[in-house]
Order: structure tokens, then sequence, then C-alpha cells
């Protein structure tokens, strides 16, 4: 079946710093890749997709590219904001018919000042 | 336009107790996903429904079940709660475009479930 691995966290980054959080899938076909994100005492919010190879997801100064020959869809931005302190969840699914939503674990993302 | 709606946010039951959480989806939206996230297991994914019929399912025990109504509205129940029931359960819809699921989910505050 589909699964989805997420580097682990929690992650501590100071203000401004590069911020990478890995994220592989395992998929059989072309599914559509999502990153969604996870303000304290809030529901999941889509952050940014990409729905085929080499196309590149971007929002809020976050950017993460389809990657088909690793079958990943790593997450960045250049510098933090504290408030960007949210656990972050990579997602597949496949577009089209009826087919579930596979998340990863989640990976908790903490910006100290 | 209003977001997902979860009803109640909080609430507290003993084992053994059941429990009823309602979800509003947005409007339009016809497809109401149900997920359990607890801190040990992360996201894990309880059933989908679309058109009142459910058609996704996922590794749970009969005790946790649902429905839509015909207006897109949903529930779950979970009967003779346990301790491992404790959790933050959220609700997600989707818009479907061209016939299909586009994967793109919003979701709900979740309702948070206190089993003691």
């Amino acid at each position: 079946g589909n699964s989805v691995t997420q580097m682990e966290g929690p992650v501590t980054l100071s203000e401004e710093a590069f911020l990478t959080i890995n994220c592989t899938y395992t998929a059989t076909g072309y599914p559509s890749l999502f990153w969604y994100v996870q303000y304290p005492g809030e529901g999941l919010q889509l952050l940014l997709k990409a729905t085929k190879a080499d196309d590149k997801g971007s929002n809020k100064g976050f950017e993460a590219t389809y990657r088909k020959e690793t079958t990943s869809f790593h997450l960045e931005k250049g510098s933090v904001q504290v408030s960007d302190s949210a656990v972050y969840f990579c997602a597949l699914t496949y577009s089209g018919g009826y087919q579930k939503v596979t998340f990863g674990t989640g990976t908790k993302l903490q910006v100290i000042p | 336009k209003a977001g997902v709606t979860q009803t109640p946010r909080y609430l507290i039951k003993t084992r053994g107790q059941q429990v009823t959480l309602s979800c509003s989806p947005i409007s339009g939206h016809r497809s109401v996903s149900w997920y359990q996230q607890t801190p040990g297991q992360g996201l894990q994914f309880l059933f989908e429904y679309f058109s009142e019929t459910q058609r996704n399912k996922g590794n749970f025990p009969g005790r946790f079940s649902g429905r839509q109504f015909s207006n897109s509205r949903s529930e779950m129940n979970v009967s003779t709660l346990e301790l491992g029931d404790s959790a933050l359960y959220l609700c997600a819809s989707s818009p479907l475009g061209g016939g299909g699921n586009t994967g793109e989910l919003f979701f709900g505050e979740g309702s948070r479930l206190t089993v003691l």
C-alpha cells in the first residue's frame, strides 16, 4: 500500500534559519503530493501541493518539489519565523476516483527567537 | 464562506460510555472524512463518506461508526469507550473536481475526547 515517511521531530531552529523537512513516499503511479500544517490548537490546513513530477508547490515562503526519481517531496523555507512553529504533515493521494489521503506522522517545528 | 465546523470541541467521557461527534462540511462539499490524531499514532484515517455512502474505511474496530446525511453533515459514533480512544478527532471535507477526489482536504478544528 501507499506510505509516507517524514523525518523525526521535533526540529528546533533559530529565527531566520533555513528549514528542510524531509518527506519520501512509496506509491505506484503518479500520486499528488501535499504539505499540510497544523498550528497549536487548530486543525490541519493545506500549505502547498504538487500534482505531477517536477512541479514545485509554494506558499508563504515554503517550497517543495515533486521528485519522481527519488520519490521525495521535501519542504524548505529560506528564513523561518517564530510564527512558523507548528506540526507539518506530508501527504499523498491520487486525483480522480475514490482514493483516501495517506499522511506521514508529522514533524514538529519549533522556532526560537 | 464558513469553514468546517465540528461539535463539540471538548468532551470528557468515562469508559464504557458512547459518544457522538458532529461535522458540518464547507457548503457544497460532498465528501467528509474522519481522522483520529494521537501523540503516539499520529493521524489515522477512520472513514470517508460521499453522498451518504461510506466509500473508504480505515483499520478501526466496529465500535467506530459513522454516517452522512443528505445535507452532507456527518456524525461519527464511538461505542463502549476505552481509555485508548482519547484523542483529537478531526473531520475534513473536500470539493470534488472532475468527478473524483482532488486530494485537497479542508479540516475542522477537531473534537478533543478524553476518556477517564
